[in-house]
C-alpha cells in the first residue's frame, strides 16, 4: 500500500532562518507530488506541484522553493523564513491522471 | 484563480441532529468535485469523488449531491456523531488546468455536541 510522510511535525524558526521540510512517498511510481499551505483563517493553498523528477510548477510568487531530487521526494526549502511564512504545510500525492489526493500528516511552522 | 465557496464557515450541532453544507464553484467547465474530510491532527481524507450532474454517492451517515449547471455540491449528514467532527473541505479541479491545480474552499468546521 501507498504511504506518504512528511517531516519535520513541527518547527520554531528565526526570521531569517533557512527552512526544510521533506516529504517522501513509497509504494507508487511517478507520483504527481503536492505542497500546500494553510495559512491561519484560510483554506488550502497550493503552493508547488510536481509531475516529474526535477519538473517543479509554483503557483504563487513567494519566499519558498521546491525540488525533486528523486520520483518519490519533495522539498520544500526556504533561505530565508519571513514572518509570513508561518503556518501550516502539508505534502499530498496523487495518481497521474487522477485528481484524489493522499495527504502526509503536516507540518506546523511558526516563525518568530 | 477559481472560486470554489464554502458555507457555513464553522457549525455546531447536537449529537443526533442531522446537518448538510454547501459548497459552490463556477459552473462553466465542470470536470470533477471532490470532497475532504479533515479531523483536527490528522491528514485530510478523501470521501467523494462527485463527476456527473446529478450525482448522489452515499458513505455511511453521510451523503453529497451534485449541481453542475448551478454550480453548487451538497454534502449532508444524517444523525451526526461526535466521531463526525472535523473540517470539511471541497476541491475543483479546473478542467483547462488539470488535476495538478486543484482548488480548495475555505472549508466548513463542524463540531457536533454530545
Amino acid at each position: 500500500s501507498q504511504t506518504i510522510h512528511q517531516w519535520p511535525a513541527t518547527l520554531v524558526q528565526p526570521v531569517g532562518s533557512p527552512l526544510s521540510l521533506e516529504c517522501t512517498v513509497e509504494g507508487t511510481s511517478n507520483p504527481n507530488l503536492y505542497w500546500y499551505r494553510q495559512a491561519a483563517g484560510r483554506g488550502l493553498q497550493l503552493l508547488f506541484y510536481s509531475v516529474g523528477i526535477g519538473q517543479i510548477s509554483s503557483e504563487v510568487p513567494q519566499n519558498l522553493s521546491a525540488s525533486r531530487p528523486q520520483d518519490r521526494q519533495f522539498i520544500l526549502s526556504s533561505k530565508k523564513l519571513l514572518l509570513s511564512d508561518s503556518g501550516f504545510y502539508l505534502c499530498a500525492w496523487s495518481q497521474q491522471g487522477s485528481g484524489e489526493l493522499f495527504f502526509g500528516e503536516g507540518s506546523r511552522l511558526t516563525v518568530l | 484563480i477559481l472560486n470554489v465557496e464554502q458555507s457555513p464557515q464553522s457549525l455546531h450541532v447536537q449529537e443526533g441532529d442531522s446537518t448538510n453544507f454547501t459548497c459552490s464553484f463556477p459552473s462553466s467547465n465542470f470536470y470533477a468535485l471532490h470532497w475532504y474530510r479533515w479531523e483536527t491532527a490528522k491528514s485530510p481524507e478523501a470521501l467523494f469523488v462527485m463527476t456527473l450532474n446529478g450525482d448522489e454517492k452515499k458513505k455511511g451517515r453521510i451523503s453529497a449531491t451534485l449541481n453542475t449547471k448551478e454550480g453548487y455540491s451538497y454534502l449532508y449528514i444524517k444523525g451526526s456523531q461526535p466521531e463526525d467532527s472535523a473540517t470539511y473541505l471541497c476541491a475543483f479541479p479546473p478542467a483547462s488546468g488539470g488535476y495538478q491545480k486543484v482548488t480548495f474552499g475555505t472549508g466548513t468546521k463542524l463540531q457536533v455536541i454530545p
